[in-house]
């Protein structure tokens, strides 16, 4: 079965660079997408196929992917964006099965 | 701007089937690829499987193959996810959400989700 891998946890303080990666076979031939969940909220997309940011979503998120790995950059955290992370990508069958990744949880401080 | 509402909280037990219903008020269920997923308690995100309106596909991953059914009501542009024998690990958050409308992309990937049914199997 197909796998997407995160790390469990980063940590940043307010105003500096959070990075946070998402590692799948199948990557290089498909998009990534990210979403933010705050506790017990539905989930936000922040970024679509690898780098699109949707309307609304503040300019410090950016996406970027490259061979095996994609990755989320929140630059200048903020407090607000404490938050689970998520990739989501399909397999390679023709369907396009959906898989998230493990999750990342982002502590700003 | 597109807003999903979802049915409301459930609770069955073991055994029993749930069926939740999501809709996207003003707009045509059939133009948007509809995604189910779920968020167990202390887990991450789950993928239960896409409808896709262009054939009327329902995609599951096999661990829910045999257990869920996804369809649509377009006379009432509803989408319906149904699952079948509940056991108490199926209690979690379930979410439907949506592609972009009138997507070219075969089961375009979520981009609007529903605020969530809460679904508890307890005996």
């Amino acid at each position: 079965s197909y796998e997407l891998t995160q790390p469990p946890s980063v940590s940043v303080s307010p105003g500096q660079t959070a990075r946070i990666t998402c590692s799948g076979d199948a990557l290089p031939g498909k998009y990534a997408y990210w979403y933010q969940q705050k506790s017990g909220q539905a989930p936000v997309l922040v970024i679509y196929e690898d780098t699109k940011r949707p309307s609304g979503i503040p300019e410090r998120f950016s996406g970027s992917s490259s061979g095996t790995m994609a990755t989320l950059t929140i630059s200048g955290a903020q407090v607000a964006d404490e938050a689970d992370y998520y990739c989501y990508s399909t397999d390679s069958t023709f369907h396009h099965r959906g898989f998230f990744g493990g999750g990342t949880k982002v502590t700003v401080l | 701007q597109v807003h999903l509402v979802q049915s409301g909280a459930e609770v069955k037990k073991p055994g029993a089937s749930v069926k939740v219903s999501c809709k996207i008020p003003g707009h045509s269920i059939s133009d948007f690829s509809m995604h189910w997923v779920r968020h167990l308690v202390g887990k991450g995100l789950e993928w239960m499987g896409g409808f896709e309106p262009e054939d009327g596909d329902a995609i599951l991953p096999q661990k829910f193959q045999g257990r869920v059914t996804l369809t649509e009501d377009t006379d009432t542009d509803t989408a319906y996810m149904e699952l079948r024998n509940l056991r108490s690990e199926d209690t979690a958050l379930y979410f439907c959400a949506a592609g972009r409308e009138r997507s070219k992309n075969y089961l375009d990937p979520p981009h609007y989700w529903g605020p969530g049914t809460q679904v508890t199997v307890s005996s």
